[in-house]
């Protein structure tokens, strides 16, 4: 039973272009969590999604980030026109149930985005 | 609103010894979850333990336990023996129902065992 896979492991762009971070759920699960981590800082949460749904997306900036997680496929985290300060570390993670406090969350191994 | 607090930014601590690191919560929802994680330097985000708000004793995993004193709002991690390989960052966070089942991670410790 693979774990939460995130690709790229590492990403380098340089400022203004996109970068798009893909997020593989474990099997059997429908709730995906992004979240961000600047160095020596904890992991801040981003948006929470659902199959074709965002449940909580206040921690996303209004501006230039955006997530999906289709019915088909990974959950995509896309940022537009990269700044040097979205360099950071972004986590995927997720769990298989809805409104359970004690469940715990599955992460992947982060995908390290560099801008130049 | 849900929040995690780690006051100790660094720890050191001889092989062997016992360590404790230290966590405050604060949320207003009487049933929420309180999570430790290990993150080595490779990145990696390890599950390491879990205590609900209405469990009655303790959790233990291994060499981990969580001294859970809810009436402080507490949730300490405790590693006994510690070994060179527990040298890493260490999270607390926190989970409850008003917060959209989201994870609140606190700042962290990195924790350091000497030889």
């Amino acid at each position: 039973n693979a774990g939460v896979m995130q690709n790229p492991r590492h990403l380098v762009r340089r400022r203004g272009q996109e970068a798009r971070l893909r997020c593989s759920p474990m099997k059997g699960h429908s709730h995906v969590y992004w979240y961000r981590q600047l160095p020596e800082e904890g992991l801040k949460f981003m948006v929470y999604l659902q199959k074709e749904n965002i449940i909580d997306e206040s921690g996303m900036p209004k501006e230039r980030f955006s997530a999906e997680f289709p019915k088909e496929g990974p959950s995509i985290l896309r940022i537009q026109q990269v700044v040097r300060g979205d360099s950071a570390a972004y986590f995927c993670a997720s769990s298989p149930a809805d409104r359970v406090a004690h469940e715990k969350l599955f992460f992947g191994s982060g995908t390290q985005l560099s801008v130049l | 609103a849900q929040k995690i607090t780690q006051t100790q930014p660094g720890m050191f601590v001889q092989e062997k010894e016992a360590v404790t690191l230290d966590c405050t919560y604060d949320t207003s929802d009487p049933s929420y979850g309180l999570f430790w994680y290990k993150q080595p330097s490779s990145g990696e985000m390890i599950f390491l333990i879990y205590q609900g708000s209405y469990d009655q004793q303790n959790a233990t995993e291994g060499r981990y336990s969580l001294n859970f004193q809810k009436a402080r709002k507490s949730a300490n991690l405790v590693i006994s023996a510690s070994q060179l390989g527990d040298s890493a960052m260490y999270f607390c966070a926190m989970r409850d129902l008003q917060g959209a089942q989201k994870l609140v991670f606190g700042q962290g410790t990195r924790l350091t065992i000497n030889p």
